[in-house]
């Protein structure tokens, strides 16, 4: 099982700051990397996959970029919106397995 | 617009049963895998199963292989998890989470609530 570390747990910033979260592979799984949004009480959300393609309808400011076992997301400017629960996960390989999420809080 | 409805969530005793059903609609359903994505209180996600658009290439997570099955009715557009032998770890918002092309989870439902307890 590939196994995804998220780091940091948990961020304090404030609006208007650049973040960047990092998800680490325990072994490579190539591209197929996907970050989802979760805000409380909500399903989670597609925001980049396969590494570094933005879905359909997410702002400019969500960022992807990596491949093999290191990846990050950055956003470049908070927006209010932006503070919520940050999962990275992968498809290269049996099980699918999600990181343990990064939080972003509002200082 | 893809649209995913899970229903059949409620409260059963360990080692109980219970079935959720997850009605697409906004898309062709036969054409995309479909999958069951699980959040237990204040905890991640974690993968339960996936199965392909045709009802073959059906894959599980270690922690529920042998308890859960999933199915899919293409005619009704509905997607279907089984759940036998339930345990208290069982407790999770079970999710919905449709896969084009194999590809990352693009929509998800809203989710349903399982909780097993005694």
């Amino acid at each position: 099982e590939i196994v995804l570390t998220q780091s940091p747990a948990t961020l304090s910033l404030s609006p208007g700051e650049r973040v960047t979260l990092s998800c680490r592979a325990s072994q490579s799984v190539s591209s197929q990397l996907a970050w989802y949004q979760q805000k409380p009480g909500q399903a989670p959300r597609l925001l980049i996959y396969d590494a570094s393609n933005r879905a359909t309808g997410i702002p400019a400011r969500f960022s992807g970029s990596g491949s093999g076992t290191d990846f990050t997301l950055t956003i470049s400017s908070l927006e209010p919106e932006d503070f919520a629960v940050y999962y990275c996960q992968q498809r290269s390989n049996w099980p699918i397995t999600f990181g343990q999420g990064t939080r972003l809080e509002i200082k | 617009e893809v649209r995913l409805l899970e229903s059949g969530g409620d409260l059963v005793q360990p080692g109980g049963s219970l079935r959720l059903s997850c009605a697409a609609s906004g898309f062709t359903f036969s054409s995309g895998a479909m999958n069951w994505v699980r959040q237990a209180p204040g905890k991640g996600l974690e993968w339960v199963s996936t199965i392909g658009g045709t009802g073959g290439n059906i894959y599980y997570a270690d922690s529920v292989k042998g308890r859960f099955t999933i199915s899919r009715d293409n005619s009704k557009n509905t997607l279907y998890l089984q759940m036998n032998s339930l345990r208290a770890e069982d407790t999770a918002i079970y999710y919905c989470a449709h896969r084009k092309n194999w590809g990352p989870f693009d929509s998800w439902g809203q989710g349903t609530l399982v909780t097993v307890s005694s």
